[in-house]
């Protein structure tokens, strides 16, 4: 059974400090996508990784994949309110297909001063 | 460039009724998904149409139809309401890889 797992669930931070989201998955896909999304809102993409040791960045988020471990983290640096809101990330499925999209849980993120 | 478009944003319903959700795609996309939302949940896949197609389909029971027209909208049927189906109704549409969200569709059912 394909599995996309995120840790944790819920995250509450002070401003200013870093933190990391971790999300496994079960399948072989080499793409994974990370979104955002606020209370009552959408999805918003953040990331779209590609490939094995991908890394982007914006802002105070940055994202990589291990293909080989089957892990992706979310790195947060220097967390200020306005990040508050529940981050997912996603697969595809069948794996390297545009097919459809395997989300893990959620991490509902509370910043606080 | 406008980007995903769902009607209605928030539909209430009676159980055992029927519902008619709408989503035209981004500008150059030819693939819509479909994707349920319960509240506190990940979305999770109902199904996709390409080439006015379902391609794939998640697991979801046959009252969860829907239908691509010519110009790559997409509608979304639900028969027979449940409580259950209360849920935000999620459109992407997609173009080789990446996927962008529509809005959503609130949907109710009492």
């Amino acid at each position: 059974e394909l599995k996309v797992e995120q840790n944790p669930l819920f995250l509450s931070m002070q401003e200013g400090k870093n933190y990391t989201i971790y999300c496994n998955y079960s399948t072989t896909s080499d793409r994974l996508y990370w979104y955002r999304q606020d209370p009552g809102k959408s999805l918003e993409s953040l990331f779209v990784l590609l490939s094995n040791g991908a890394v982007k960045q914006e802002g105070r988020l940055m994202a990589s994949l291990d293909t080989k471990a089957r892990l992706s983290t979310l790195h947060i640096t220097a967390a200020v309110h306005d990040l508050s809101a529940t981050y997912f990330c996603a697969v595809d499925f069948p794996p390297g297909s545009q097919g459809n999209l395997i989300f893990g849980k959620g991490t509902k993120l509370s910043v606080k001063p | 460039d406008a980007g995903v478009t769902q009607s209605p944003t928030h539909l209430i319903k009676t159980r055992g009724q029927q519902v008619t959700l709408r989503c035209s795609p981004k500008s150059g996309h030819d693939t819509v998904s479909w994707y349920q939302q319960a509240l506190g949940q990940g979305p999770q896949f109902i199904f996709q149409y390409y080439e006015e197609e379902e391609r794939q389909r998640g697991n979801f029971p046959d009252r969860f139809s829907g239908h691509q027209f010519p110009n790559y909208s997409s509608e979304l049927n639900v028969n027979a309401l449940l409580l259950g189906d209360s849920a935000l109704y999620l459109c992407a549409s997609s173009r080789d890889y990446g996927y962008t969200f529509g809005s959503g569709t609130r949907l109710t059912v009492v």
